[in-house]
């Protein structure tokens, strides 16, 4: 499968504390892009990083990739009770339009 | 949700009934998108259209048929609901980026379908 898997499945961190969540693919890749989920409701694009990127900011949001390891990660620094969500990687190969989407990681963040 | 509405949002039919879905779009993005979520799996593909009656399957497309007659409205159709059926369904809609590959995808709010 080429699937994103991402790791770890849940994650449990303090309010103010950095979290960061890896994502592996198993083929080349035209583009990575990851996703949040709140409980209920549909998926907010976060970032996308392309193939010949190695790292992207957004906010508090930073994104790397290693496609010679075919792995990207996404750290939030400083995160917030809000952040609580579920947290897709999904990548785009070069022939299609088509995203492909890992299961996620579930990220609480207690006060 | 950018522009995005599913109907009906929440679904509970019976065991071999058809069941239609639908799709609807304001921004007039040329690509439209069929998942399904279930717990474990992520986000599948089922179909999707690059254009007004252009589509194609996804990776669990059995069991689904899909229709698009215009750039705004895409259907989902299951011809015979099973159980297995039972998932939560989302839309999504995205643009040709600069490389010429769909940029990001904006998602619908979802349709809970409950198949007895």
């Amino acid at each position: 499968s080429q699937q994103g898997e991402e790791d770890p499945q849940a994650l449990s961190i303090q309010e103010g504390e950095n979290a960061t969540m890896n994502c592996s693919y198993k083929t080349s890749i035209n583009n990575l892009q990851w996703y949040r989920q709140n409980s209920g409701r549909g998926l907010v694009h976060l970032i996308l990083i392309r193939s010949n990127e190695r790292e992207k900011h957004s906010g508090r949001l930073r994104v790397t990739l290693d496609t010679s390891k075919k792995s990207s990660s996404l750290l939030i620094t400083a995160s917030r009770a809000a952040d609580t969500a579920s947290y897709f990687c999904a990548i785009l190969t070069g022939g299609g339009n088509k995203l492909t989407f890992g299961t996620g990681t579930q990220l609480k963040v207690e006060l | 949700d950018a522009g995005i509405t599913q109907s009906p949002r929440h679904k509970v039919t019976e065991t071999g009934t058809p069941v239609t879905l639908r799709c609807h779009q304001t921004e007039n993005h040329r690509y439209m998108y069929w998942y399904r979520q279930d717990p474990g799996h992520g986000l599948r593909l089922i179909h999707y259209s690059y254009g007004v009656k252009d589509t194609d399957k996804g990776e669990v497309s059995d069991g689904y048929s899909v229709s698009r007659s215009k750039t705004e409205d895409f259907l989902l159709t299951l011809e015979s609901a099973t159980s297995s059926q039972t998932s939560v369904y989302f839309c999504a809609i995205s643009e040709p980026g600069t490389s010429g590959r769909a940029s990001e995808q904006f998602f619908g709010p979802g349709t809970r379908l409950t198949v007895l």
